[in-house]
Parts: C-alpha cells; sequence; structure tokens
C-alpha cells in the first residue's frame, strides 16, 4: 500500500507559537491532500484540502503543497491550547476515491 | 442531519465470537469508507463501496473480516471468528463523490478478549 509518512511527536510548542506539522507521501499519482484533526477519544475531522502546488489560507490554517518533494505542510499561527490533538494528513489514491491516512502528529500546546 | 452513525459505540466480545459493526452514512453521500485504527498501525483503510457496491477490498485484513452494504443507507462490516488482534476503533465514513471530505462516525470500539 502506498504510504504517508509523518513524525509521530509530540510535537510541543507555547501558546501563541506557530506549530510545523509535515508530512510526505510515495505516490506520486496523488491529487489531492488533506489535513484532518482527532483529539483524543474523538474522530478525525477535515481541517483543510489542498490540490494545487502552493499555499492555502484559512483562518490560522495554512496548507502547503510541493508536489515535486511530495511534501505537505500544515502551519497553524497563534496557536492555542484547544489546537492540541494528533493531525492526520491524508493523500488520494490514484483513482482518486479513497483517503490514505499517516499515523498522525501529536501536537501539544501549552498555555 | 445527524452525521454519520455507528453502532454500537462500544463491543467487548470473546476469541471466537461473531462480531457485527453497522454503519449508517449521511443521505446522499455516494461513497462509504471503513477504516480501522490502532496505535501501532494508525488509521487503516479496510474497504470502499460506491453507490453500494464494493470499490477495493484490498485492505481487508483476513478472510474473516467481511463487509456488505445491502443498500444506501445501511453498512456491516463483519469479523467471524474474532480474535484479540482485531481489538481496535472502526470507524466507518461517506462522502459525495469526487471530494476528500470525508465525514466519520463516532467508532466503534472493539475489544476481545
Amino acid at each position: 500500500q502506498k504510504e504517508v509518512e509523518q513524525n509521530s511527536g509530540p510535537l510541543s510548542v507555547p501558546e501563541g507559537a506557530i506549530a510545523s506539522l509535515n508530512c510526505t507521501y510515495s505516490d506520486r499519482g496523488s491529487q489531492s491532500f488533506f489535513w484532518y484533526r482527532q483529539y483524543s477519544g474523538k474522530s478525525p475531522e477535515l481541517i483543510m484540502f489542498i490540490y494545487s502546488n502552493g499555499d492555502k489560507e484559512d483562518g490560522r490554517f495554512t496548507a502547503q503543497l510541493n508536489k515535486a518533494s511530495q511534501y505537505v505542510s500544515l502551519l497553524i499561527r497563534d496557536s492555542q491550547p484547544s489546537d492540541s490533538a494528533t493531525y492526520l494528513c491524508a493523500v488520494t489514491n490514484q483513482a482518486g476515491t479513497a483517503l490514505i491516512f499517516g499515523k498522525g502528529t501529536t501536537l501539544s500546546v501549552s498555555s | 442531519d445527524a452525521g454519520v452513525i455507528q453502532s454500537p459505540r462500544h463491543e467487548v466480545t470473546e476469541m471466537g465470537q461473531e462480531v457485527t459493526l453497522r454503519c449508517k452514512p449521511i443521505s446522499g453521500h455516494d461513497y462509504l469508507f471503513w477504516y480501522r485504527q490502532t496505535m501501532m498501525r494508525g488509521l487503516e483503510l479496510l474497504i470502499y463501496f460506491n453507490n453500494n457496491v464494493p470499490i477495493d477490498d484490498s485492505g481487508m485484513p483476513e478472510d474473516r473480516f467481511s463487509a456488505k452494504m445491502p443498500n444506501a443507507s445501511f453498512s456491516t462490516l463483519k469479523i467471524q471468528p474474532s480474535e484479540p488482534r482485531d481489538s481496535a476503533v472502526y470507524f466507518c465514513a461517506s462522502s459525495f463523490p469526487g471530494t476528500g471530505g470525508y465525514t466519520f462516525g463516532s467508532g466503534t470500539r472493539l475489544t476481545v478478549v
């Protein structure tokens, strides 16, 4: 199965700082890229998606995509304790019909 | 909309027993996915359906696992016989075609003792 790699963390940042989460993927055929957030004991919820190379901003979140390097990242500005969660990177399979998830990076924001 | 509904929320069963997990997708969503999540392996895609038809079951770990979608509003994942290594959280998700905006159910935490 195609792979999606993330550092498991934990990534610890102080409140107000920028958190940077990274992801690499192995399938060059992947066309769409997603970030999900999962609180402990809860189900994943979609934060952002990106299809084109470059940056996409949504509030405090910025997704970055570099298809040549097979690299996706998520920046969280002005991190809040409520951002403490596991962040899952996901990419579409070649058919574009299903998502393959990384194991996630745990983020801890301290107040 | 009530979202994706899974039942039961928790299931504890003895090794060798049959386990059936249930899922009701969001009305109008054409795709339904079954995932399994463990600490070691993360979120693994088991099988997915499009318009009630199984598209890819290559993630189903063994013949002990089977899934059905008899209609657009109901799917089951069955494990028979169950083993301790099947212990995990099983998620069902649904989506519109061509989007990655999955809506996940609350999951079923399965413990096989």
